[in-house]
């Protein structure tokens, strides 16, 4: 039990269909992140959320939407996605932003495949 | 990952000592990371440095060079579940962690 929860563990969807990825922490943090990890590629951060606001959005296509609606919850919502978006999606949460050495915890993580 | 660099590869024997170095070119520098990730899982916390000198925790330790730009990861009496990928991971851009590609360590018998 990481504290840091997703769901769906697995996804696989077509190129055409809408879907979200869910992310919750239990560990009071006020620092929210998406990354992705394609296979044998490093984690590339994707989004981060600080107190809810978007803080960080590293030039990440637009089909890929994320949602902040409190410190605990982060969704990140996918649209007409393309096959290379095929990958593990990762969320993290930390106390604050990681200053002051806060440790990011990472949930499990969502497989995404898209067909 | 950004301006930083590590090996991507290292095989070390079970019971021995390997050193996993890091060099990174960043501003705002305010702290290292180490995670371990085993293939097919998340990341997870190995050592946080943010002075120069060595942080020692059981097996593991952490050095850092700020001047240098540098650190590395030791680890000693090498295990099987060792196997995975090591992540250093300077904190830059107010305060947020950008990660290399990661050291793929094998431990053979």
């Amino acid at each position: 039990e990481t504290g840091v929860t997703q769901t769906p563990r697995h996804l696989v969807m077509g190129m055409t269909n809408k879907k979200s990825l869910k992310c919750e922490q239990h560990l009071g943090h006020n620092a929210m992140y998406w990354y992705k990890q394609s296979a044998k590629k490093p984690l590339e951060l994707m989004f981060v959320y600080s107190l809810e606001e978007r803080v960080e959005n590293n030039s990440v296509p637009s089909r890929f939407s994320p949602e902040c609606p409190n410190s605990s919850h982060l969704f990140l919502h996918l649209h007409t996605l393309q096959p290379e978006d095929s990958a593990l999606y990762l969320c993290a949460s930390s106390l604050t932003l990681t200053q002051g050495g806060n440790t990011i915890y990472f949930g499990e993580g969502s497989w995404l495949t898209v067909v | 990952g950004q301006n930083i660099d590590q090996p991507t590869e290292m095989t070390a024997t079970e019971g021995a000592i390997v050193q996993i170095n890091c060099t990174y070119q960043t501003s705002g520098f305010n702290g290292l990371f180490w995670y371990q990730q085993h293939a097919g899982e998340a990341p997870t916390f190995l050592s946080y440095n943010v002075l120069d000198g060595l942080e020692e925790k059981g097996r593991f330790s952490s050095f850092l060079s700020r001047s240098k730009g540098y650190s590395y990861l030791l680890l000693k009496e090498l295990q099987m579940k060792d196997s995975a990928s090591y992540l250093c991971a300077p904190i830059i851009n107010a305060g947020k962690s950008t990660f290399g590609d990661g050291t793929t360590l094998t431990v053979k018998p």
